[in-house]
């Protein structure tokens, strides 16, 4: 039973670019949310994708974008990278029922100079 | 919106004393309340969750108390273990039809001394 997978590992990038993370959720689920966490600190929920539609947003800047294929997977896109994203970002999936339980991810870790 | 306190932010402690971290949320429509383990550089994983209409729980050495009147819950790790220095997140969630939104904590750091 596959877990929740995600791609790159790390990635560099400087400031202004734009970056594609990749989140592939653990087998079973349709559900997938996404998480910063800014080194030595708690993650922050930025969104979460149901059947294709973010359905819920955490307080992140439209830079922050997502997209949810058909077969479950995800992207987070962010644009004009700043200092302040270089963080872990974790996706996490569940299976949308009453007993939801949140499996993350291995995260990846985006440094922006 | 919701908001979580967690407390302490390190603790060290001695192979097979207890652990204790506690934790306050501010939603009282909150009601599902997970911990995780953190190693370092890896994923966040489930350890032990609660409902609230469950006081306690307990698996093996972990237990996890909730008070929803003071709204705290805490984690409690008995005969503590090397193995177990990592850091602790509580979080909280409104859990309805399906939507789930993880409020976490800052976190607590262990550190187990054999």
């Amino acid at each position: 039973d596959a877990g929740v997978t995600q791609s790159p590992t790390h990635l560099i990038k400087t400031r202004g670019q734009q970056v594609t993370l990749r989140c592939s959720p653990k087998s079973g689920h349709d559900t997938v949310s996404w998480y910063q966490q800014a080194l030595g600190q708690g993650p922050q929920f930025i969104f979460q994708y149901y059947e294709e539609e973010e359905r819920q947003r955490g307080n992140f800047p439209d830079r922050f974008s997502g997209h949810q294929f058909p077969n479950y997977s995800s992207e987070l896109n962010v644009n004009a990278l700043l200092l302040g994203d270089s963080a872990l970002y974790l996706c996490a999936s569940d299976s949308g029922t009453s007993t939801d339980t949140q499996y993350f991810g291995p995260g990846t870790r985006l440094t922006v100079l | 919106g919701e908001n979580v306190e967690q407390h302490p932010s390190t603790l060290s402690v001695q192979e097979g004393d207890s652990a204790v971290i506690k934790c306050t949320y501010s939603d009282s429509a909150s009601n599902y309340f997970p911990w995780y383990k953190q190693e370092l550089g890896k994923r966040p994983q489930l350890i032990i969750d609660i409902r609230s209409n469950v006081g306690e729980k307990k698996d093996q050495r972990i237990a996890v108390t909730l008070n929803k009147t003071a709204k705290h819950f805490s984690l409690h790790i008995t005969e503590t273990q090397p193995e177990d220095s990592a850091v602790y997140f509580c979080a909280a969630s409104i859990v309805n039809t399906g939507f789930q939104k993880l409020v976490f904590g800052t976190g607590t750091r262990l550190l187990v001394s054999p």
